[in-house]
């Protein structure tokens, strides 16, 4: 069984400070997407990483898929109400449709 | 509104009754997932339909939960006889394409099923 591993669960800190958030497996994911999800909505693409060692980024959003593809990071930079949150990973395995996710981490940005 | 439309996004049943969600995909996308997430926890795939046929519905209990897309009209995710385990929140993904690597997928904003 893929298990997709988020961590931390939650995480509360001020605005202006940076955080990093992991996605961790023990199998081999052929391409890795996250997500942000708000309260009472559905969960939103952010990036699709697909080779190992890959960098992306999304303004103050940093994503890196991990060289072996079977982890991934999301950094965030001076961090602001506005990206609090519940950011989850998902992944592929092979070309298969189907996305495995993690639970999620609750992001919440204080003013 | 070019967004995947469910609806309702709130629904309340007894148990026993009959519950039926549905999903309009995004214009021109003829792929449709479905998926249950909890609260704390993250999505769980259930069904991945095509236009008249079920592709995948490895992740749908047997019993209870059918699901069906068909040629006009949006697809429908049905549970009978519901059970206070059956409440969460449901949500539908729609792709444009077939079944294809790093396909994205466009999701709705849920129904929240409550069984009482």
């Amino acid at each position: 069984t893929q298990l997709l591993e988020q961590s931390p669960q939650f995480l509360s800190i001020q605005e202006g400070e940076n955080l990093t958030v992991y996605c961790n497996s023990s199998s081999v994911f052929s391409s890795l997407q996250w997500y942000r999800q708000e309260p009472g909505e559905g969960p939103v693409l952010l990036v699709t990483v697909v080779t190992g060692g890959e960098v992306k980024k999304l303004k103050r959003l940093t994503f890196q898929f991990g060289d072996a593809r079977k982890d991934s990071s999301l950094h965030i930079t001076a961090a602001q109400p506005g990206d609090t949150g519940l950011y989850l990973c998902a992944a592929r395995v092979d070309s298969n449709y189907q996305l495995i996710w993690g639970a999620g981490t609750k992001l919440i940005i204080k003013p | 509104n070019a967004g995947v439309m469910q609806n309702p996004r709130h629904l309340v049943r007894r148990r026993g009754q009959e519950a039926r969600l549905r999903c309009s995909p995004m214009k021109g996308h003829s792929h449709v997932y479905w998926y249950r997430q909890l609260p704390e926890e993250g999505l769980k795939f259930m069904v991945y339909l095509q236009k008249e046929n079920i592709i995948d519905e490895s992740g749908m209990p047997k019993e209870r939960f059918s699901a069906e897309f068909p040629k006009e009209g949006p697809s429908i995710l049905r549970i009978q006889q519901v059970v206070r385990g059956d409440s969460a929140a449901y949500f539908c993904a729609s792709s444009l394409k077939d079944v294809e690597f790093n396909q994205p997928q466009h999701f709705g904003d849920g129904t929240r099923l409550s069984i009482l």
